[in-house]
């Protein structure tokens, strides 16, 4: 039962445009949720979270939404950056437990 | 320092032999975690040690063993493990808090085992 759910698995996108990345989960009782930026051969490198009693937090080109009538976070990049190509993980917390999703891998295109 | 380093970065192990994982952070933090991640695949939890006791192990099979000797440092033994076994294993740590407010977790580089 896959409780994080990333159902796009790849997405590209043209430098300087907004990326937009989707994440769905099925339990209301996460507190945190979190993304995750990911190169091959190494570990997932945190970018930006927000609690569950928040709809929205900003840091710099990255900005991370949540709607928890639908259970739908999403994370905003802008604007997109060939650095910025890697896969991105969302993750929900729950007492100590990071549960992640299956991850999207973004190409920004120069 | 903001860095969790595991060693080694690299491993190729028999299904006989004995081999461990090893991890460490200088950031005060107090749980430390273990995750298995295979090829496209996200990571999953294998165990957390908070205040260096586990506190939580995911039904992981008892050729993976913890050990966490300090609030620094955490290892992962491995015996007689199987070739399914292979994958990367990731190690992280965030700071403790309780309540429901947590935060985010560091990882390492991560270790990759071959089972051969």
């Amino acid at each position: 039962d896959q409780q994080v759910k990333q159902n796009s698995p790849s997405l590209s996108v043209q430098e300087g445009r907004i990326s937009i990345l989707n994440c769905d989960y099925t339990n209301s009782m996460f507190d945190y949720f979190l993304w995750y930026k990911k190169y091959p051969a190494e570990g997932p490198t945190f970018l930006i979270s927000i609690s569950s009693i928040k709809d929205k937090n900003e840091d710099g080109r990255f900005t991370v939404f949540l709607n928890k009538s639908a259970k739908h976070l999403s994370l905003h990049i802008v604007p997109s950056q060939p650095g910025d190509s890697a896969v991105y993980f969302c993750a929900a917390s729950l007492r100590g437990k990071l549960i992640f999703g299956q991850g999207t891998e973004l190409s920004v295109k120069p | 320092d903001t860095e969790v380093t595991q060693t080694p970065k690299h491993l190729v192990m028999g299904m006989t032999n004995k081999k461990s994982l090893k991890c460490e952070q200088h950031m005060g933090h107090r749980a430390m975690y273990w995750y298995k991640q295979k090829a496209k695949k996200p990571p999953e939890l294998m165990f957390v040690y908070s205040y260096e006791k586990l506190s939580i192990n995911e039904s992981v099979p008892s050729r993976f063993s913890p050990e966490c000797p300090n609030s620094s440092l955490l290892n992962l033994h491995l015996h007689a493990l199987q070739p399914e076994d292979s994958a990367l294993y990731l190690c992280a740590s965030s700071h403790q808090r309780k309540g429901p407010l947590n935060t985010e977790a560091f990882f390492g580089q991560g270790t990759r085992l071959t089972v051969v």
